[in-house]
């Protein structure tokens, strides 16, 4: 997959707060998912996008793969502390499909 | 159990030694995954195995690291003569599906320290 860069590294938020993280790549995507680590962890699949402008909904969380398949968000609305923990979006080639991880947002929750 | 299991959990070494982990991946899953993860960054690819055949190597692997998966079910990975450069977590993932991007499971890993 191709390298795929995440802002910001860290975010901290109040919790009920909302959050984004936002992923970027400078050539066109074929797919992207997003994995969610939490801290001593191991990764754990959350979403896969492969359209052009799809938007999934996971309960509070909105993704979003944009039009022209370089770019990628992840929104968590009214974030709770078992929100903790660092998101990855990640990028595959169809037919081998290894993962290229981004560098992670790490999101930690001020109660 | 139904996830990827990796044994051992943690391993402490000296420089030098040789370390041999074991992934035991989902049932039925026939593709395997290795990758590294230093602390502070995201996961690096090693490499895979379509049931037993090991289809593609990272960069990273150089010639001291083997991964087998001799019967298309579990894998081993060796690193021989290790280096402090390897203390990493070593992380396993399997997915159920060739030719399709589909989900990849992880296991919990195995953290390495080389002394």
């Amino acid at each position: 997959g191709q390298q795929v860069m995440q802002i910001p590294q860290y975010q901290h938020v109040q919790e009920g707060e909302d959050f984004t993280t936002y992923c970027n790549s400078s050539t066109t995507l074929s797919n992207i998912q997003w994995y969610k680590q939490r801290p001593g962890g191991h990764p754990v699949f959350l979403i896969q996008l492969v359209k052009s402008g799809e938007v999934k909904k996971q309960k509070r969380l909105t993704f979003q793969f944009g039009e022209a398949k370089k770019n990628s968000s992840l929104h968590i609305t009214a974030t709770q502390t078992t929100d903790v923990g660092t998101y990855f979006c990640v990028s595959s080639n169809f037919g081998n499909e290894k993962l290229t991880f981004g560098t992670g947002t790490r999101l930690t929750i001020i109660p | 159990d139904t996830g990827v299991s990796q044994n051992p959990r943690h391993k402490i070494t000296k420089r030098g030694q040789n370390v041999t982990f074991r992934c035991d991946p989902i049932s039925e899953h026939n593709r395997l995954y290795w990758y590294r993860q230093t602390l502070g960054q995201g996961p690096e690819f090693l490499t895979y195995f379509q049931n037993e055949a090991q289809l593609e190597k990272s960069r990273l692997l150089s010639d001291r690291f083997s991964a087998e998966r001799p019967k298309g079910s579990f894998s081993t990975l060796e690193i021989q003569r290790t280096e402090q450069g390897d203390s990493a977590m070593y992380l396993c993932a399997s997915s159920p599906r060739a030719g399709f991007t589909d989900t990849q499971y992880f296991g919990p890993g195995t953290r390495l320290t080389v002394l």
